[in-house]
């Protein structure tokens, strides 16, 4: 069965910190990699995506990295303010069965003032 | 542009009622797609579509149906509800399955009583 697992499930550090949110995967045979982001209350907010072939790709403060052949993503976080405090999720779209996405169970992020 | 629309945002309903879940996106997305979020269980896909008049069973499909007569419009249908079926649902769509990022709507908190 594929499995996309984050650790920690949750992380706290103060304002200002570079940090990094992990994703592993249990099947190198992707179509793309995805990170969202979830405010409580709220939908999820596409931040990055991935394909098979790109090794990374970067947005503002943020940079995701793929490495297929370890299974495994993260996503960097630079100079972390309180407004990045929100639940991380990364959801992977896997060649067999392309129609779904598996999601992990994310990582709730705190930065604190 | 509104993105993915759902209604309603909240809904309390007895157990054996039926409703329908409303999701409409703007964007002219071929694929949509209807999630449940649950503590501890993340989000598994109930149902999908791939365009109008497409639809196919997610991981969770049992005691929902959909129908996709335009590519606005992707609504889910609980036929006979159950306290199992209390759970916030999220309706996301993109351009392509294995290619486009996921758009989500804000989700329907639904509890059944």
């Amino acid at each position: 069965k594929q499995e996309v697992t984050q650790i920690p499930a949750a992380l706290s550090v103060p304002e200002g910190e570079n940090l990094v949110l992990n994703c592993s995967f249990t099947d190198s045979a992707i179509y793309n990699l995805q990170w969202f982001r979830q405010d409580p209350g709220k939908g999820l907010t596409s931040l990055l995506l991935i394909q098979s072939s790109q090794r990374e790709q970067t947005s503002g403060r943020l940079n995701a990295s793929l490495d297929k052949s370890s299974g495994r993503s993260t996503l960097y976080i630079a100079a972390s303010q309180p407004g990045d405090s929100a639940t991380y999720l990364c959801a992977v779209s896997f060649i067999q069965g392309a129609q779904k996405l598996v999601f992990g169970q994310g990582t709730r992020l705190t930065i604190n003032p | 542009n509104a993105g993915v629309t759902q209604t309603p945002k909240f809904q309390v309903l007895k157990t054996g009622q039926s409703m329908t879940l409303q999701c409409a996106q703007d964007m002219n997305h071929e694929y949509m797609s209807w999630y449940r979020q649950d503590p501890g269980m993340g989000l598994r896909l109930i149902h999908y579509s791939v365009g109008a008049g497409i639809t196919d069973q997610g991981e969770v499909p049992n005691g929902y149906n959909v129908s996709r007569s335009t590519t606005e419009d992707f609504p889910l249908r609980l036929l006979s509800a159950a306290p199992s079926q209390t759970s916030v649902y999220f309706c996301a769509s993109s351009y392509t399955r294995e290619r486009s990022p996921l758009h989500f709507g804000n989700g329907t908190r639904l509890t059944v009583t």
